[in-house]
């Protein structure tokens, strides 16, 4: 159990167009969901964390109406690029929150969207 | 803010040998979790183990055990008999402890494990 899927896994757009990326959990409610921005070689980097119904709380440097989130239900959220330019290109990963009994919450991966933008 | 440093960027062993991964945090808080994820080429993170910060007791699980060390805020991380399965990035992370479900995972920048044949 526990699945977290990413939709697409590679996107390729041009310049100025906008994409979205969705993050489903497939057998179990998400709590809360979080947005990680990860460049080659580099470790991730918490974009945003998104609860069910509720605003999307953006990391200090992340624009949020560049990279907006929507939490829709338990079970999907998304992140559209807005107006995509090439420096956005980089790997995007969602997780989903579910509550873990004595670790009180615990976070399971999606596999990650390459998002180029030409 | 809570900072977590892993100081080896690359690490390399022996097939069927141990291998220990150093990680190191800092915080100020005394309810929190700590964590080993392993990225293989595929990019899937995949948790490896995790320790509560008030168990004493060192986490283990098959081949992978920790070193908790909380006084020195050290959490490190013991492959043994390495396999070629085990060549990923490595990331350590620490996570504050909360009753709301939200909080978020702090990433170390992770080190490089190479398994030689």
């Amino acid at each position: 159990g526990a699945v977290v899927s990413q939709h697409p896994s590679r996107v390729i757009c041009k310049s100025g167009t906008s994409v979205k990326i969705e993050c489903r959990s497939l057998d179990f409610q998400a709590t809360t969901m979080f947005w990680y921005r990860q460049f080659p070689k580099k470790s991730l980097m918490l974009m945003a964390t998104s609860n069910e119904g509720s605003k999307a709380t953006y990391e200090q440097g992340v624009e949020k109406d560049k990279f907006l989130i929507n939490h829709a239900s338990l079970t999907l959220s998304t992140l559209t690029v807005t107006s995509a330019h090439p420096e956005d290109s980089s790997f995007y990963i969602c997780s989903a929150g579910r509550l873990a009994g004595v670790f009180g919450h615990e976070q399971f991966f999606g596999p990650g969207t390459r998002l180029t933008v030409l | 803010a809570q900072t977590v440093t892993q100081s080896q960027p690359e690490m390399s062993v022996q097939e069927a040998e141990t291998v220990t991964l150093s990680c190191t945090y800092d915080t100020s808080e005394s309810d929190y979790y700590l964590f080993w994820y392993k990225q293989p080429p595929s990019r899937q993170m995949i948790l490896v183990i995790r320790q509560e910060a008030y168990k004493q007791q060192n986490a283990t699980e098959n081949r992978f055990s920790v070193n908790f060390q909380k006084a020195a805020k050290s959490f490190s991380l013991k492959i043994s008999d390495s396999q070629l399965g085990d060549a990923a990035m490595y990331f350590c992370a620490y996570r504050r402890g909360s009753n709301f479900g939200n909080e978020k995972l702090t990433f170390g920048t992770g080190t490089r494990l190479t398994i030689i044949p």
